[in-house]
């Protein structure tokens, strides 16, 4: 079965701070997805990224950047210069091929960015 | 502006009252989504829809119950049978059913008393 662990329950960092957030995941499939997703104090998910398994290239998005490795299933996001406005819980989440896109979630990372 | 709609932002229900959560979206989605979100935790699938007039169970199915008559549409029922109904609902829509990312909407947040 598939499992997504998001063992940092609570981050709080200065701003212009750099933060990364760690994932790590369970997969027995070999072509799987995996995302991140932005939960402000709204409520709204905000979908961040998609990747999927056969690209291991790092991405980066302007303050954004994004490290996955297989070799420790893991799938990192990073953010450099962190600002009070990145202050919300982040999603990982994994996404089988062929489950209908069922996303399983981790159990998210709180981050707190203060002045 | 495309998007997905939920309404109401906030639902106050007794207990044992069936409830009807809404969910419309303007994105020409074929795959919908239910979500359900309990404090400190992720998210968790209820019920799934990859197509008009069909819909599969998640893995928290019981209690809830869907229809998908509309493409646009995608409402869910919080049934008295639901033991612990109180929560943070939130609905997706995707392009397909192939691993594509989704989009969600603003969520409703059910109290049960």
């Amino acid at each position: 079965a598939q499992k997504v662990t998001q063992a940092q329950t609570e981050i709080s960092v200065v701003e212009k701070e750099d933060v990364t957030l760690d994932c790590v995941y369970e997969t027995r499939d070999t072509t799987y997805y995996l995302f991140w997703y932005k939960q402000p104090p709204s409520g709204e998910l905000v979908f961040l990224i998609r990747r999927n398994s056969f690209d291991e290239q790092n991405e980066i998005s302007g303050r954004y950047s994004w490290n996955f490795q297989k070799s420790t299933s893991s799938f990192n996001f990073t953010i450099t210069a962190s600002q009070v406005v990145d202050s919300a819980v982040y999603f990982c989440a994994l996404s089988e091929a062929g489950t209908a896109s069922k996303l399983t979630f981790g159990t998210g990372t709180r981050l707190q960015v203060t002045l | 502006d495309g998007g997905i709609t939920q309404s109401p932002k906030y639902l106050f229900r007794k207990e044992g009252q069936n409830v009807t959560l809404s969910c419309e979206q303007n994105l020409n989605h074929d795959a919908m989504y239910w979500y359900r979100q309990d404090p400190g935790q992720g998210l968790r699938l209820i019920y799934y829809s990859q197509i008009v007039n069909d819909f599969q169970k998640g893995d928290i199915a019981e209690g809830y119950s869907v229809s998908r008559e509309k493409k646009e549409s995608f409402p869910l029922t919080v049934t008295s049978a639901q033991k612990n109904p109180t929560a943070f609902y939130l609905c997706a829509s995707s392009v397909g059913a192939t691993s594509y990312e989704q989009y969600f909407g603003p969520g409703t947040r059910l109290t049960v008393t």
